[in-house]
């Protein structure tokens, strides 16, 4: 059980061109989901915690205007990034958290995000 | 503004060897923390996940230790394995929230 999909693993596009990636949590219902980026050779940093029903929480420093999320079910958060350029190239990786009070974070695959 | 520190940054072993892989945070209100690996190119596997109350966890060949106090956490491999080569993060979970702080991560290579 526990598992997350992303969608698609990876996309590339062209400069100025908006791209939507799916999370998924597939066995269980998810109230909290989590975007996280990740740069060649980096850790993982927060973007974005993502509510059910809710506007999502941008961390600092993160254009909540760019990088657009919607969290319209509990199985289901989609980020999207929009007016993409080459420096938002990187590794996307969406996290789903199993239920309040247990807090254990399922990550999903990844999608690898190339602008060119 | 929880910092996640982890030693050695990469580790190369030969095969069989027991190795620990060190985790230092500064904020040692946390709720949990979770140990993942992660294959290149690939989303990151949940290993262990240590609750605050909770000294230590084991799955299999792996054991983790917490000492919240000290804002410390240790990954134990016993017997190691070529399959076990990955990089390892660590992550505190400072809120109910679920928010975590990644670490850098320990890049292993077990050698056959």
């Amino acid at each position: 059980g526990a598992v997350v999909s992303q969608h698609p693993s990876w996309v590339i596009c062209k400069s100025g061109t908006s791209v939507k990636i799916e999370c998924r949590s597939l066995d269980f219902q998810a109230t909290t989901m989590f975007w996280y980026r990740q740069f060649p050779k980096q850790s993982l940093m927060l973007m974005a915690t993502s509510n059910e029903g809710s506007k999502a929480t941008y961390e600092q420093g993160v254009e909540k205007d760019k990088f657009l999320i919607n969290h319209a079910s509990l199985t289901l958060s989609t980020l999207t990034v929009t007016s993409a350029h080459p420096e938002d190239s990187s590794f996307y990786i969406c996290s789903a958290r199993w239920w309040e009070g247990y807090n254990e974070q399922f990550f999903g695959p990844g999608t690898r995000l190339t602008v060119l | 503004k929880q910092e996640v520190t982890q030693i050695p940054a990469a580790l190369s072993v030969p095969e069989g060897e027991n190795l620990v892989l060190n985790c230092s945070f500064t904020d040692s209100a946390i709720y949990n923390l979770q140990w993942f690996r992660q294959d290149p190119g690939k989303g990151l596997t949940s290993l262990l996940l240590i609750q605050s109350s909770q000294r230590e966890q084991t799955s299999g060949r792996l054991n983790a230790s917490l000492d919240k106090s000290s804002g410390r956490s240790t990954l134990y491999i016993a017997a190691s394995q070529p399959g076990d080569s990955a990089t390892y993060l660590c992550a505190p979970g400072n809120t109910n929230a679920g928010k975590s702080t990644f670490g850098d991560g320990t890049t292993l290579t077990v050698k056959p």
